[in-house]
């Protein structure tokens, strides 16, 4: 079963405007961390921001934000103010009870910033 | 502080051929994983390994194997390629003991098997 569902293949946004980009997320677990990375055309993953189970706050880094809704298994990101920078594929990923478990990864969103 | 490097960046193999992928781990960290990333799909985790014993493997067959030296850098072996085994190959490296919320990447290495 996906346990990392990024239903949005591709998504546009006007530059300087906010983006949501879906993830939703499957795990029995009641300790887990979701994560964001951003992999531009490059192929490096960068890590955006991350989100522990028990935060009861959202997590945010400067520009983005995620959107956590625990009872729907959810964990959308949110980019503000976006840049022509921004312009790339961004995964969402979960590393159910945190430790020394791999990270697994969606399936990824290419975002793509319209001047 | 060092980022987490990786090397080559680009090879090309023909199929049946053996190659080593190495990666070296930012500094303080002494767990490093390996993910394969096929093209237009998610990082599919390979192994993992720690203070050099391998402590986490994906469903990849023996063929893909590694080894963890200790200064914490890392090889990743893939024996008798196969055309599918064109990939980007992925390292991260980590401190373990946390609730680490810290897992960075290196640039990669894209793997052609022609």
């Amino acid at each position: 079963a996906q346990k990392i569902t990024q239903t949005q293949p591709g998504m546009f946004v006007q530059e300087k405007e906010a983006v949501t980009l879906d993830c939703t997320y499957d795990t029995s677990d009641q300790s887990y961390g979701l994560f964001w990375y951003k992999q531009p055309s490059s192929g490096e993953m960068i890590f955006l921001i991350y989100q522990g189970s028990y935060d009861e706050q959202n997590a945010t880094e400067g520009r983005y934000s995620l959107n956590f809704q625990k009872a729907r298994k959810s964990a959308n990101l949110v980019i503000s103010a976006s840049q022509l920078g921004d312009s790339a594929m961004y995964f969402c990923a979960m590393r159910e009870a945190p430790g020394n478990t791999p990270l697994v990864f969606g399936k990824g969103t290419r975002l793509s910033v319209i001047a | 502080e060092t980022g987490v490097t990786q090397s080559p960046t680009h090879l090309i193999k023909t199929r049946g051929q053996q190659v080593t992928l190495r990666c070296s781990s930012q500094s303080g960290h002494n767990t490093v994983s390996w993910y394969q990333q096929a093209l237009g799909q998610g990082p599919q985790f390979i192994f993992q390994y720690y203070r050099e014993e391998e402590n986490g493997r994906g469903n990849f067959p023996p063929r893909f194997s590694g080894l963890q030296f200790p200064n914490y850098s890392s090889e990743l072996n893939v024996n008798a390629l196969e055309l599918d085994d064109s990939a980007l190959y992925l390292c991260a490296s980590r401190a373990s003991g946390l609730a680490s919320n810290e897992q960075f990447f290196g640039p990669g290495t894209r793997l052609t098997v022609l």
